[in-house]
């Protein structure tokens, strides 16, 4: 595998049940992201890991936990979600080096809360 | 606050025009500029990065442009061809976030390029 991975590409899941979402990235970076895409409405920063330490949380919802145990690895536990948080779920990884810094995209979770 | 617009939400064209995508932005103080290319349903792409102290950059087809003083960039594409259909997301690295890397996106433009 190469690149930025997740896992699973579709997702149906009940306001209560309780799921997580996988990222891998496979580029060596040091720093990972979460971000969520609605319909109609920029990109939005979620989470960021900066070596495996959370450095931004963007004021998101607590039934949204995310967890990075190394730095090739994130997951994003979702519980008790609410039908508005259907989305595209995309992760992204980054190798911090100043203004030219990239950062690349897995092909994102689509999720479906019913 | 940083905020991102493009302008025009969605273009159709014949195939073989040149075109131009635009994006503002409302805060100069910006480390890069960044535009992205994301198919239906997959992740982004990353096309160009224009550092703030640049004017442009080119990639093939590609020229992106950069004013920082007025907020705005433009992504020129030319002889567009049915392949170059997608959306294209223009994003800004606010300065000072040089230790998250946080990036503000734009709503995007959806292009149609028709054979």
């Amino acid at each position: 595998e190469t690149g930025v991975t997740q896992t699973p590409r579709h997702l149906v899941m009940g306001m209560t049940n309780k799921k997580s979402l996988k990222c891998e990235q496979h580029l060596g970076h040091n720093a990972m992201y979460w971000y969520k895409q609605s319909a109609k409405k920029p990109l939005e920063l979620m989470f960021v890991y900066n070596f495996k330490e959370q450095t931004e949380n963007n004021s998101v919802p607590s039934r949204f936990s995310p967890e990075c145990p190394n730095s090739s690895h994130l997951f994003l536990h979702l519980h008790t979600l609410q039908p508005e948080d259907s989305a595209l779920y995309l992760c992204a990884s980054s190798q911090a080096s100043g203004p030219q810094e990239t950062q690349y995209f897995g092909p994102g979770t689509r999720l479906l809360v019913l | 606050k940083q905020e991102v617009t493009q302008i025009p939400a969605a273009l159709s064209v014949p195939e073989g025009e040149n075109l131009v995508l635009n994006c503002s932005f409302t805060d100069s103080a910006i480390y890069n500029l960044q535009w992205f290319r994301q198919d239906p349903g997959k992740g982004l792409t990353s096309l160009l990065l224009i550092q703030s102290s640049q004017r442009e950059q080119t990639s093939g087809r590609l020229n992106a442009s950069l004013d920082k003083s007025s907020g705005r960039s433009t992504l020129y594409i030319a002889a567009s061809q049915p392949g170059d259909s997608a959306t294209y997301l223009c994003a800004v690295r606010p300065r000072g976030s040089s230790n998250t890397g946080k990036l503000i996106f734009g709503q995007g433009t959806t292009l149609q390029v028709k054979p």
